[in-house]
């Protein structure tokens, strides 16, 4: 199993909207709707942002959203603000309870 | 509020063994799948193991006989246990609660122990 693809960086301008993908294959990505998003900052845990590709944890951002097509999943911050620079990545479930990340990406706020 | 809290880290030779630990709190431990998850400094996530509530453990291919995790639902406590470590091992080691319907999704996390393998 190879780890799920992410692009290693992304950016926009405060208020602008970034959309980061997370591309798998049939047996991940494409084939469950167990894709999950991290937000990690500098020296921090990861955090929950999106479950089941499009589920917001309680009290995560609406100006977060999810969504999967095919073998690829998204995530989109709109309204970019400061403390959305961190770094983010995507996970799936993979089938026989075993789950892959994808390699991260480091998102700027120009 | 939901809490977990590792332990055990440090620097062990190549071949060596080191064991986890991962106190929690604030939730119904034996209730939930708990996992373990691994960062090397400045790189990704990689999941390494996965216990669920029934006692059901999973790997990946590349810890897979080398590594075993264990809880005591009377404790609250997840442990695991790695043997013939490798220098590709050294990482920070995450334990995760399982959530919203568990299926690799991850709704809590500790802050972390630090595994450095060198001679």
């Amino acid at each position: 199993q190879s780890a799920l693809t992410q692009p290693p960086s992304a950016s926009g301008s405060p208020g602008q909207s970034v959309t980061i993908s997370c591309t798998g294959t049939s047996s991940d990505v494409g084939g469950y709707y167990f894709v999950s998003w991290y937000q990690q900052h500098p020296g921090k845990a990861p955090k929950l942002m999106m479950y089941e590709v499009s589920k917001r944890p309680s009290g995560v951002p609406d100006r977060f959203s999810g969504s999967k097509s095919g073998n690829t999943a998204s995530l989109t911050v709109s309204g970019l603000q400061a403390e959305d620079e961190a770094d983010y990545y995507c996970s799936s479930y993979a089938g026989s309870n075993t789950v892959l990340f994808g390699g991260g990406t480091k998102l700027t706020v120009l | 509020q939901v809490q977990l809290v590792e332990s055990g880290g440090g620097v062990v030779q190549p071949g060596g063994s080191l064991r986890l630990s991962c106190a929690a709190s604030g939730f119904t431990f034996s209730n939930y799948g708990m996992h373990w998850v691994r960062q090397v400094p400045g790189k990704g996530l990689e999941w390494v193991a996965l216990i669920k509530y029934d006692g059901t453990d999973e790997y990946p291919g590349s810890v897979k006989g080398r590594f075993s995790l264990s809880r005591d639902n009377s404790k609250n406590t997840l442990s695991l246990q790695m043997n013939s470590l490798r220098p590709d091992d050294t990482a920070v080691y995450y334990c995760a609660k399982e959530g919203y319907g568990g299926y690799g999704c991850f709704d809590f996390w500790g802050q972390g122990t630090l595994v450095t393998v060198s001679s």
